[in-house]
């Protein structure tokens, strides 16, 4: 079992349409990355989130940062054909430096 | 700032071949991890190094094994290949500073073994 849980694993949706990606886990992180991967290529930093409750936008996209650092959120607002890719969070483990772990993924398409 | 390169880029392979993988980081990062990506098994870490030493490592068998440079540059090699070893290899650097842990990606060798 993955220790950071990612739903849902595959969203296809039409292009003008909002969706949110949950990554969920019963463990505590000491921060929180969302990487967007394109086939072929290697995941790319979107976000970095550290403090329980934080929010950040990033143009149409705004991550959330559960209050018990446990959990975190990616909502997209207007989805475009350019946000299709895979969407994956990764956590590091508190207390254990550099024990990244990493959501199976949520594989998002959006039509044109 | 040049980012994370990887080459080659594509390698195939036979079965019972050794393959060696390099990775060079982002100038100033001394944290390379190296990550196996199948599209069943998803992104598994392989292993960590920093500062030529391996800090962490994943559960793989003693096949897979790694080294760092006193560059920071690093390698993985693979020894004996297996059909089930075929797989996206990605290569992540990190400076390593504060709790951010934020990890950047290089493209990643395709490795496929026939």
């Amino acid at each position: 079992t993955q220790l950071l849980e990612q739903s849902p694993q595959f969203l296809s949706i039409q292009e003008g349409e909002n969706l949110t990606v949950y990554c969920n886990s019963s463990s505590v992180f000491s921060s929180l990355q969302w990487y967007r991967q394109e086939p072929g290529e290697g995941p790319v930093l979107l976000v970095t989130v550290v403090t329980g409750g934080e929010v950040k936008k990033l143009k149409r996209l705004t991550f959330q940062f559960g209050d018990a650092r446990k959990d975190s959120s990616l909502h997209i607002t207007a989805a475009q054909p350019g946000d299709t890719g895979l969407y994956l969070c990764a956590g590091a483990l508190v207390g254990n430096n550099n024990d990244m772990r990493f959501g199976a993924g949520t594989r998002l398409t959006v039509k044109p | 700032k040049a980012g994370v390169t990887q080459t080659p880029r594509y390698l195939i392979k036979t079965r019972g071949q050794q393959v060696t993988l390099s990775c060079s980081p982002i100038s100033g990062h001394r944290s390379v991890s190296w990550y196996q990506q199948t599209p069943g098994q998803g992104l598994q870490f392989l292993f960590e190094y920093f500062s030529e030493t391996q800090r962490n490592k994943g559960n793989f068998p003693g096949r897979f094994s790694g080294r760092q440079f006193s560059n920071s540059r690093s390698e993985m090699n693979v020894s004996t290949l297996e059909l089930g070893d075929s797989a996206l290899y990605l290569c992540a650097s990190s400076s390593d500073r504060g709790r951010r842990y934020e990890q950047y990606f290089g493209p990643g060798t395709r490795l496929t073994v026939t």
